[in-house]
């Protein structure tokens, strides 16, 4: 199979702190992961595609500086929320993709709540 | 720019009854169709997809034609049971990179 997984699946957290957000490819490699955002009763929103060992490409309107990605294994990519502030709460999805199957696998999610 | 919709929910079926969620897309090229599924509590996950004209994909029961003339990817399911009970997304990847443009997502409830 292909299984990704997240850590935390729930954080709560006071405003100003720094959150991290863990996404592992348990049983394979991937140089593309991508980081997501779901709003209540919304879709996804894409936050930015990382590239193992390269710097991550954002979508227009989410602040880098902010959500810091890390890439730094073919199994791992990590999402910080820098400062955190209430309006940063929300369900956090990441998602690897596996080229020998051709698509996208999906971890679990993160619940940040931000106080 | 490429792009999906889908019908608004809730859709609200009994058991047993006909199920279709419309999804149209707006793409150039070829791209992939997929249709993902979200239970309670649960992430993601591949429900089908099709990947050129014609071709019809189909799991547990669901179906859906990639239908390039009228640019369509319904879903489909002849007996819903409670257990489908779920929020369904439609979405489409270029055939030029791996990137997925989502619908807003179905929430389908089936009532016993």
């Amino acid at each position: 199979g292909a299984v990704v997984s997240q850590h935390p699946s729930r954080v709560i957290c006071k405003s100003g702190t720094s959150v991290k957000i863990e996404c592992r490819s348990l049983d394979f490699q991937a140089t593309t992961m991508f980081w997501y955002r779901q709003f209540p009763k919304q879709s996804l929103m894409l936050m930015a595609t990382s590239n193992e060992g390269s710097k991550a490409t954002y979508e227009q309107g989410v602040e880098k500086d902010k959500f810091l990605i890390n890439h730094a294994s073919l199994t791992l990519s990590t999402l910080t929320v820098t400062s955190a502030h209430p309006e940063d709460s929300s369900f956090y999805i990441c998602s690897a993709q596996n080229t020998v199957y051709n698509e996208q696998f999906f971890g679990p999610g993160t619940r940040l709540t931000v106080l | 720019g490429d792009s999906v919709t889908q019908m608004e929910g809730p859709v609200t079926l009994s058991e047993e009854a006909f199920l279709t969620i419309n999804c149209t897309y707006t793409a150039t090229g070829y791209p992939s169709l997929f249709w993902y599924v979200q239970y309670p509590g649960e992430g993601l996950q591949l429900l089908l997809k099709a990947t050129k004209a014609d071709d019809k994909g189909s799991n547990k029961g669901f179906e859906a034609t990639y239908r390039k003339e009228t640019t369509s990817f319904h879903l489909e399911k002849g007996s819903v049971q409670v257990s489908d009970s779920a929020v369904y997304f439609c979405a489409l990847r270029a055939d030029s990179n791996y990137q997925l443009i989502w619908g807003a997502g179905t929430k389908l409830i089936i009532k016993p």
